[in-house]
């Protein structure tokens, strides 16, 4: 299965200000995926990055908070725009198996902490 | 939005028992599969159960699903103190979209 690196895995964040978290993975994936961890909650898809066209985002989730970037299949990164408190949760990405719904599970990233203070 | 629920929220036991969660959802599935997340962290893979499939067993894990109520459950048999996590439930449609659709989860709490 793939291995995916996460960065930051933490940052403390003044409100307003924006960040961006990169994860890179060790092969070409097709499916690749971000998502949202609110505090003792569980996590919540906020979109499906796409290579060479733009992220889909689901119900709730907007391109001018979450931008997301997919420049090519090992690569992608979510930036959490004009961040207030609320926004303070892990966010993880995801790849899903080569095919998806194939014997193996999903790969996720390691989590980035994200506190907004 | 969330697919579905699992119960119980949090479940404590003693090393060497038992523990069984449940997990329903809500559409047509084309797989369900388990996860586990050590405290707040990435989660790790367990078990993939396709919607053809009614049971399946991974060491000390089996699940179960029954799509006409739209249910599974995992059970760890003889469980250990290493195995206190979060456990969810996750699932992929049958549109192929890739997406993945979790559950509520439940805590479990082994005590040595």
């Amino acid at each position: 299965s793939a291995v995916i690196s996460q960065k930051p895995s933490r940052d403390i964040c003044q409100r307003g200000t924006s960040l961006t978290i990169q994860c890179q993975v060790d092969s070409q994936v097709t499916m690749m995926f971000w998502y949202r961890q609110q505090p003792g909650q569980s996590l919540t898809l906020i979109a499906t990055a796409n290579q060479g066209s733009e992220a889909t985002y689901e119900s709730g989730f907007v391109i001018d908070k979450f931008p997301i970037s997919r420049p090519n299949l090992t690569f992608s990164t979510l930036t959490v725009s004009n961040m207030s408190p609320e926004d303070s949760s892990i966010y993880l990405c995801s790849v899903a198996p080569v095919p998806p719904g194939g014997p193996g599970g999903y790969t996720f990233g390691s989590g980035t902490r994200l506190t907004v203070v | 939005s969330q697919q579905g629920e699992e119960d119980p929220q949090a479940l404590s036991i003693q090393e060497g028992e038992n523990a069984t969660m449940n997990c329903s959802y809500k559409t047509s599935i084309n797989n369900l599969q388990w996860y586990r997340q050590n405290s707040g962290r990435g989660l790790v893979h367990l078990i993939l159960i396709r919607s053809n499939e009614r049971e399946k067993h991974s060491g000390r894990l089996r699940v179960t699903l029954d799509t006409s109520k739209k249910s599974s459950s995992l059970l760890i048999t003889a469980s250990r103190a290493a195995d206190t996590a979060s456990y969810f439930c996750a699932t992929g449609f049958s549109s192929n979209t890739g997406k993945l659709i979790f559950g509520q989860g439940t805590t479990l709490q082994v005590k040595p």
